[in-house]
């Protein structure tokens, strides 16, 4: 069963400790793996796709990684307003088009 | 520069009575999409729309129905709320399903 699975559930971080947030995915073939970032109150904000084993992506403080298995959200030195809830989601190259969604990390950064 | 833009943003209602969750974006996208978040459950897609004319069933589409009317809408009707169906519910688009999506602020809606 294609399953998506993030980790920590939460994490919270001082000001500047950089650090990492994991997505696992089991699907039969990958076509793109995303990362969003929701903000309580509001709808998701797309950050990166991801569409093959090797890639990354940065975007600020932000910079994403994936692997056949999983995919990496590394935070380097964050800041108060990176604190949020993330969001990955997997596309599965076999299914029509639907994402499959993780529950997300809620990250809180401590000034 | 107004991205998905949803009505309203807050609801309540009664078991049984029907509303329509409206939806348009602006960035001439192609496919488009209705979720519901939960707490614990994550983001499901109740229906979604490829292309303008055409309509599938998500994950969660009982009780719920769309309309497509035409590439900037897409509309979500309830036709007899029930509790079950409190949640935040958001609408996305893309401009193929390949690509990240981007959603509106969402509608919360409280069904009593």
């Amino acid at each position: 069963e294609d399953q998506v699975t993030q980790s920590p559930e939460a994490l919270r971080l001082q000001e500047g400790e950089s650090s990492s947030l994991n997505c696992s995915y089991t699907v039969s073939g990958l076509r793109g793996l995303f990362w969003y970032r929701q903000d309580p109150g509001k709808g998701p904000e797309f950050l990166f796709t991801l569409y093959s084993a090797g890639e990354e992506k940065e975007k600020e403080r932000l910079k994403a990684t994936l692997t056949k298995k999983e995919s990496f959200l590394h935070i380097t030195a964050p800041k108060p307003e990176d604190s949020a809830t993330y969001l990955c989601a997997v596309l599965n190259a076999g299914n029509n088009r639907k994402l499959i969604w993780g529950l997300g990390t809620s990250l809180a950064v401590n000034p | 520069n107004a991205g998905v833009t949803q009505t309203p943003k807050f609801q309540v209602l009664k078991t049984g009575q029907s509303m329509t969750l409206q939806c348009a974006q602006d960035m001439n996208h192609n496919s488009m999409y209705w979720y519901r978040q939960d707490p614990g459950m994550g983001l499901r897609l109740i229906y979604y729309s490829a292309s303008e004319g055409t309509t599938d069933k998500g994950e969660v589409p009982n009780g719920y129905n769309v309309s497509r009317l035409n590439k900037r809408e897409f509309s979500l009707r309830l036709e007899s709320a029930a509790p079950s169906q409190t949640s935040v519910y958001f609408c996305a688009s893309s401009e193929v399903f390949t690509y990240g999506y981007t959603f509106g602020s969402g509608t919360r809606l409280t069904v009593v």
